[in-house]
């Protein structure tokens, strides 16, 4: 099973900051990598797939980069509506893993 | 838009049985690998299992082998999760969600509650 190591678990920046948000595997996952976004009882959001593409309406600010074990989410400029938790997940093989979340909280 | 519908969950005695349904509209629903993700109170996702469009190839965490069964119908665009010997870990909110790349959700139902409790 691919272990997915995510950090910091908590991160708080202020709206208008550059956020950086890592996700480690335990074994090479290519770049069959993808980030999710979550808000307090909503279900959870695609924002990035396959390491660096942008899903449908996901904005500009959010991007993806990375491959083999080490990847990382950005986001450029914070908006009041960006804070929330972040997964990412792998589909390199199975079982399909998330990692622990990371919490993007206002400072 | 793309709407996946969850119903079936509940209150349910450990041991005991429960079977999750997914109604999926506004997609050709048999072209689609679909899934169930789930997520314990004030915890991350899991990943529960997965089914590719015609059944020839499903997938489980190890946790729900042998307890879990998904399956779906083309006909009517419904998806299945039959849980049995439930555990009160499986206590979540399980999500039906679209599989758009094989293991990429690109769209997530809004969750069902599932509570295993005496």
């Amino acid at each position: 099973e691919t272990v997915l190591t995510q950090s910091p678990a908590t991160l708080s920046l202020s709206p208008g900051e550059r956020a950086t948000l890592s996700c480690r595997a335990s074994q090479s996952v290519t770049s069959f990598l993808a980030w999710y976004q979550q808000k307090p009882g909503q279900a959870p959001r695609l924002l990035i797939y396959d390491a660096v593409n942008r899903a449908t309406g996901i904005p500009a600010r959010f991007s993806g980069s990375g491959s083999g074990t080490d990847f990382t989410l950005t986001i450029s400029s914070l908006e009041p509506e960006d804070f929330a938790v972040y997964y990412c997940q792998q589909r390199n093989s199975w079982p399909i893993t998330f990692g622990q979340g990371t919490r993007l909280e206002i400072k | 838009e793309v709407q996946l519908v969850e119903s079936g969950g509940g209150l349910v005695q450990p041991g005991g049985s429960l079977r999750l349904s997914c109604a999926a509209s506004e997609f050709t629903f048999s072209k689609y690998w679909m899934g169930w993700v789930r997520q314990a109170p004030g915890k991350g996702l899991e990943w529960v299992a997965s089914t590719k469009q015609d059944e020839t190839e499903k997938y489980y965490v190890d946790s729900a082998k042998g307890r879990f069964t998904i399956s779906r119908d083309n006909a009517r665009n419904s998806l299945y999760l039959q849980m049995n010997s439930l555990r009160a870990e499986d206590t979540a909110v399980y999500y039906c969600v679209r599989d758009w790349m094989v293991g990429t959700f690109d769209y997530w139902g809004q969750g069902i509650v599932v509570t295993v409790s005496s």
